[in-house]
């Protein structure tokens, strides 16, 4: 079975500053996703960012990036110029190549002060 | 387009009671999901289904029960509710397998059972 491992409860970072958000995740798989969802106090769920893992170019979207290491096992998610509005839990997912179905860490709350 | 929509936002129950989630959404989705997002942990599978008249089971469908019968809706049942069903629930649609892998959330339910 796979699981998805994020050790930082809570992270914290002043605004233009950069965080990164560490995820590991175990499987037996070689073909499969990797997400980064957003979770701000509305609750809504929001993509950030994803990863294919035959891809070996790390994703970046805008102000996010991925650094992306298969044979670790690893999946951090880097959020660089820090917004007030980054603020939110972020979840690292991990889904098996056609079983559409996420697995999901159990998230890392950060808060960008001001 | 509305998008995910879920009903009711908020819902109190007593234990014993039973009631519908509703779940919908006007994007033409074949893949629907149901989770739950117990506190302080990441979201987990409860039922799914590829599309109309076909459902499945997730990691914790014990206590639930789904049907769909129209692409729109997906809701989701609680017979006999426990304390244990306390949690936030999100329903979620995908358009279909290879289509695109984003899935996109409703507002989520939060569901007290006290």
């Amino acid at each position: 079975a796979q699981t998805v491992t994020q050790s930082q409860p809570e992270m914290s970072v002043q605004e233009a500053e950069t965080v990164t958000l560490s995820c590991t995740y175990d499987t037996s798989e070689n073909n499969y996703y990797l997400f980064w969802y957003k979770q701000p106090p509305s609750r809504q769920m929001i993509l950030v960012i994803r990863q294919e893992a035959y891809k070996q170019q790390n994703a970046t979207e805008n102000r996010f990036s991925v650094n992306f290491q298969k044979a670790a096992k690893s999946f951090s998610l880097k959020i660089s110029d820090s917004q007030l509005g980054d603020t939110a839990m972020y979840f690292c997912a991990f889904m098996k190549f056609n079983t559409d179905k996420l697995i999901f860490g159990t998230g890392t709350r950060l808060q960008v002060f001001p | 387009n509305a998008g995910v929509t879920q009903t009711p936002k908020f819902r109190i129950l007593k234990i014993g009671q039973s009631m519908t989630l509703q779940c919908t959404q006007d994007m033409n989705h074949n893949y629907m999901y149901w989770y739950r997002q117990d506190p302080g942990m990441g979201l987990k599978l409860i039922y799914y289904s590829v599309g109309a008249g076909i459902t499945d089971k997730g990691e914790v469908p014990n206590g639930y029960n789904v049907s769909r019968s129209t692409t729109e809706d997906f809701p989701l049942r609680l017979e006999l509710a426990a304390p244990s069903q306390t949690s936030v629930y999100f329903c979620a649609s995908k358009p279909g397998q290879g289509d695109s892998y984003e899935q996109y959330f409703g507002p989520g339910t939060r569901l007290t059972v006290t």
